[in-house]
């Protein structure tokens, strides 16, 4: 079974920085990433599928890149409400379909 | 409005049953396969179980193989999760989920059903 690491488990970051969350696969998975944002008390939200590309009506400061093992999402520039936790998935090869384990996003 | 709406969580005590509904509205949901992710508390997503758009192929991960049931009923655009001989580990907001096309990213999701296996 393939296991998704992301990485770091929480990132702090102030308003206007850049965040860079990570995800690696333990073995290679093409492109087959999504990206999952989840604010407090809310259901995820589809943000990126195929590694880079971003769902409808999601702000242009989300990017992601990637292939392979390693797969990067990145705000460039953050707000307060990009406060949330932040989850890859592996959307093939399954059953059973993996989630990472999230990476916190915290606003200094 | 293209939504999910769940349903039927609740309090129930260890062994026993509970049956969480999902009612699609705004799209034809047997054009796709549907799922049920769980997120126990304080914890993160959790995959539970899946079903084709006919509702012929069912998965379902380990934690729940044999003790939940996943059906739908593509004439009232509606999901199911008939969850039984529950555990305390089973606690979870139980999301269900609308998988795009054949890639099967989630391009949908529920508000989710709160469900809670306590004596």
């Amino acid at each position: 079974e393939i296991v998704m690491t992301q990485s770091p488990a929480t990132l702090s970051v102030s308003p206007g920085e850049r965040a860079t969350l990570s995800c690696r696969a333990s073995q290679s998975v093409s492109r087959d990433v999504a990206w999952y944002q989840q604010k407090p008390g809310q259901a995820p939200r589809l943000l990126i599928f195929g590694a880079s590309t971003r769902a409808p009506d999601i702000p242009p400061r989300f990017s992601a890149s990637g292939s392979g093992t390693e797969f990067t999402l990145t705000i460039s520039s953050l707000q307060s409400e990009d406060l949330a936790v932040y989850y890859c998935q592996l959307y093939t090869n399954w059953p059973p379909r993996i989630f990472g384990q999230g990476t916190k996003l915290e606003i200094k | 409005e293209v939504q999910l709406v769940e349903s039927g969580g609740g309090l129930v005590k260890p062994g026993g049953s509970l049956r969480v509904s999902c009612e699609a509205s705004g799209f034809n949901s047997s054009d796709y396969s549907m799922n049920w992710v769980r997120q126990a508390p304080g914890k993160g997503l959790q995959w539970v179980s899946s079903i084709s758009g006919s509702g012929i192929y069912k998965y379902y991960a380990d934690s729940v193989r044999g003790r939940f049931t996943i059906t739908r009923d593509n004439a009232k655009n509606s999901l199911f999760l008939q969850m039984s001989s529950l555990r305390a580990e089973d606690t979870a907001i139980y999301y269900c989920a609308r998988a795009w096309g054949s890639a099967g990213y989630f391009d949908l999701w529920g508000q989710g059903a709160l469900v809670t296996v306590s004596s």
